[in-house]
């Protein structure tokens, strides 16, 4: 168990729906970052939330957005959904703002399936 | 931008035998190397990393080997065992660039 806890597990909507994704860090993390993993696919970056500023963009759709809380929790609002959009979606989480050169540990995932 | 390639993209091996996967990457500037365990449908788990002032770094079975010069980084796992099983990506990161740049996925099996 990594200490970041992702909810729900498993999501099913419709194409045209909205949804929220939701993650919380380890203790004591600062940053929060959000993958999607299409099936059989890598692990593409979507954004970076450090200590409740956007800190890095990556792939990210317009219809994707998030945010982070004061409490440091994050959420992945995903609109206008398409069947393309069905994957696992992993947040991450780090000590502090340093992105790429800190180790980040993984959440359980969300897998969506849009229909 | 970063740009990450894993090889091979499928590996077999006899348990016992000794695993070995490449990745290649763009940006000199790159100076993070983590490798991360994915079993199906689980979450990615750190098994290992190297950072750029370090050509090698063991733990016990793993090791990852890194040659900046040519930039390249390996993933050695010996005396295989069925419980290594699992997709192994690697990953690339440049201090202060804010993100990591993930390869494409090993799946790798381990034939009993």
């Amino acid at each position: 168990d990594s200490g970041v806890t992702q909810t729900p597990k498993h999501l099913i909507t419709a194409t045209g729906q909205r949804v929220t994704l939701r993650c919380s860090p380890r203790s004591g993390d600062l940053s929060v970052y959000w993958y999607q993993q299409s099936l059989d696919q890598g692990l593409q970056f979507l954004i970076q939330y450090y200590n409740g500023e956007e800190r890095a963009k990556g792939n990210i759709l317009e219809r994707f957005s998030a945010q982070q809380f004061p409490d440091l929790h994050s959420e992945l609002n995903l609109s206008s959904l398409e069947l393309g959009d069905s994957a696992l979606y992993f947040c991450a989480s780090s000590v502090g703002a340093g992105g790429s050169y800190e180790t980040q540990y993984f959440g359980p995932g969300t897998r969506l399936l849009v229909l | 931008g970063e740009n990450v390639e894993q090889h091979p993209s499928t590996l077999s091996v006899q348990e016992g035998d000794s695993a070995v996967i490449k990745c290649t990457y763009s940006d000199s500037a790159s100076n993070y190397f983590p490798w991360y365990k994915q079993e199906l449908g689980k979450r990615p788990q750190l098994i290992i990393d190297i950072r750029s002032n370090v050509g090698e770094k063991k733990d016990q079975r793993i090791a990852v080997t890194l040659n900046k010069t040519a930039k390249h980084f390996s993933l050695h796992i010996t005396e295989t065992q069925p419980e290594d099983s699992a997709v192994y990506f690697c990953a690339a990161g440049v201090q202060g660039a804010q993100k990591l740049v993930f390869g494409q996925g090993t799946r790798l099996t381990i034939n009993p």
